[in-house]
């Protein structure tokens, strides 16, 4: 069976501060890894996917993500964060099933 | 393309009334799922289809829950005899393929009182 864990439920940080968001995995068999963020009220939107080959992925709106098998870990990063970047943020893992396995999200909120 | 289109967004309703909420994927894609997501929760699977076949269902669909998607179109999901403790968030996902990205619908958030 797979597991996601998020290691911080919240993240507060200031405008323009680095950012990064912790994802561990646990599977018995190879994964795909996803990063989805949600905006209050609304469904999820994919930020980037690591399916193979380079272990550091680039998303949408300036994240990215580096895959490393060895701590099994996947967490997010960005350099410099915008207000707009306030919002709830998943990690799943896809593997031997179809289904997406979620943690239980990081909200992050972005401060003046 | 409209995206993944869920119906209806709320809902409220009586403790052992029943539900049907309706998901209409991206119409490419073979694939749809179903998931639940409880306050300060992620997402948590409930089942999904290929085409018209469900294919895998969670431990977390009971009986009272049943879920169709006649001709491989639109989905579904009927909660019978609803409890309080079904209320959540009902997410529609649709995918082409295994590995590729699933598109999530708005959501059915539905209320038990």
């Amino acid at each position: 069976a797979q597991s996601v864990t998020q290691l911080d439920s919240q993240v507060p940080v200031f405008e323009e501060a680095p950012v990064e968001l912790r994802c561990n995995y646990s599977s018995s068999v190879s994964v795909y890894l996803f990063w989805y963020v949600q905006y209050p009220n609304q469904g999820l939107q994919l930020l980037l996917k690591y399916l193979s080959g380079s272990t550091l992925v680039k998303g949408i709106n300036g994240f990215e993500a580096e895959f490393n098998k060895s701590q099994t870990s996947f967490h997010l990063r960005k350099p410099s964060v915008h207000i707009s970047d306030t919002a709830e943020y998943f990690c799943a893992a896809q593997g031997g099933s179809e289904k997406l396995v979620f943690g239980k999200g990081t909200k992050l909120t972005v401060n003046p | 393309d409209t995206g993944v289109s869920q119906n209806p967004r709320h809902k409220i309703t009586k403790r052992g009334q029943n539900v049907t909420f309706r998901c209409d994927p991206i119409s490419e894609h073979n694939r749809l799922y179903w998931y639940r997501q409880t306050l300060g929760q992620g997402p948590e699977f409930l089942t999904y289809f290929q085409n018209e076949a469900q294919l895998e269902k969670s431990r977390l669909l009971s009986d009272r829950f049943s879920a169709e998607r006649p001709k491989g179109s639109f989905s579904t999901l009927e909660i019978q005899r609803t409890e309080q403790g079904d209320s959540a968030m009902y997410l529609c996902a649709s995918s082409f393929r295994w590995g590729t990205e699933a598109f999530f619908g708005q959501g059915t958030r539905l209320t038990v009182v």
